[in-house]
């Protein structure tokens, strides 16, 4: 069965740098949502979209952005990069139903700012 | 605004050993609860979920019940093996989370467990 996917799944940049994220949800799902992951912490709500609009929005700092495409896929984009941003970023998406039924993540992109 | 709190670990037990991991949350609606498994240097996976008082979650040998009276989704396994050392986060959906965030999943802190032969 299709996943989510997320690329890259790893990305070295330095600070003040720019990075950007891509996920692609399962099939027909509408719903994307981005975490943030520091080392050794419990996954953060950063932003999340449905029907290519923002539907809520997190702990996501004013140097991040993000959007949803027409075909669903969202990109996390990333500018002026702080040290304190290394941290493993997922996605997860959802249809109708999976607020009850859990959403799927994909693997995360392990960020690493030096 | 809704919350999710589970006891710390790092838990470490020897195989074949009884396993609870706590878990109790606040939330403002009737939040749907979930327990997903990170293992290491993989993203997060669903483990079990119960979406209403009373229901029990299952899967791979690992039960929650969803405790209304006591917030509670404490996670259970009879009888560990090696290949469950992972950290486990407790989290919960509440669609009626006005003023919060609604839909999104909230998570615990995460418990390591570490399972030894």
């Amino acid at each position: 069965a299709a996943g989510v996917i997320q690329s890259p799944r790893h990305l070295i940049k330095e600070k003040r740098e720019t990075a950007t994220l891509k996920c692609y949800p399962i099939p027909r799902h509408d719903t994307v949502y981005w975490y943030q992951q520091g080392p050794g912490q419990d996954p953060q709500f950063l932003i999340s979209f449905y029907e290519k609009m923002q539907s809520d929005k997190g702990s996501i700092p004013d140097r991040f952005s993000a959007q949803q495409f027409s075909d669903y896929h969202s990109e996390l984009n990333m500018s002026s990069l702080e040290l304190g941003d290394s941290a493993l970023y997922f996605c997860a998406s959802g249809g109708a139903g999976e607020a009850y039924y859990g959403y799927t993540f994909g693997s995360g992109t392990r960020l690493t700012v030096v | 605004g809704d919350s999710v709190t589970q006891m710390e670990g790092p838990v470490t037990l020897s195989e074949e050993a009884f396993l609870t991991i706590n878990c109790t949350y606040t939330a403002t609606g009737y939040p749907s609860l979930f327990w997903y498994v990170q293992y290491p240097g993989e993203g997060l996976q669903l483990l079990l979920k119960a979406t209403k008082a009373d229901d029990k979650g299952s899967n791979k040998g690992f039960e929650a019940t969803y405790r209304k009276e006591t917030t509670s989704f404490h996670l259970e396994k009879g009888s560990v093996q090696v290949s469950d050392s992972a950290v486990y986060f407790c989290a919960l959906s509440d669609l009626m989370n006005y003023g919060g965030s609604q839909g999104n999943l909230i998570f615990g802190k995460g418990t390591k467990l570490s399972v030894k032969p």
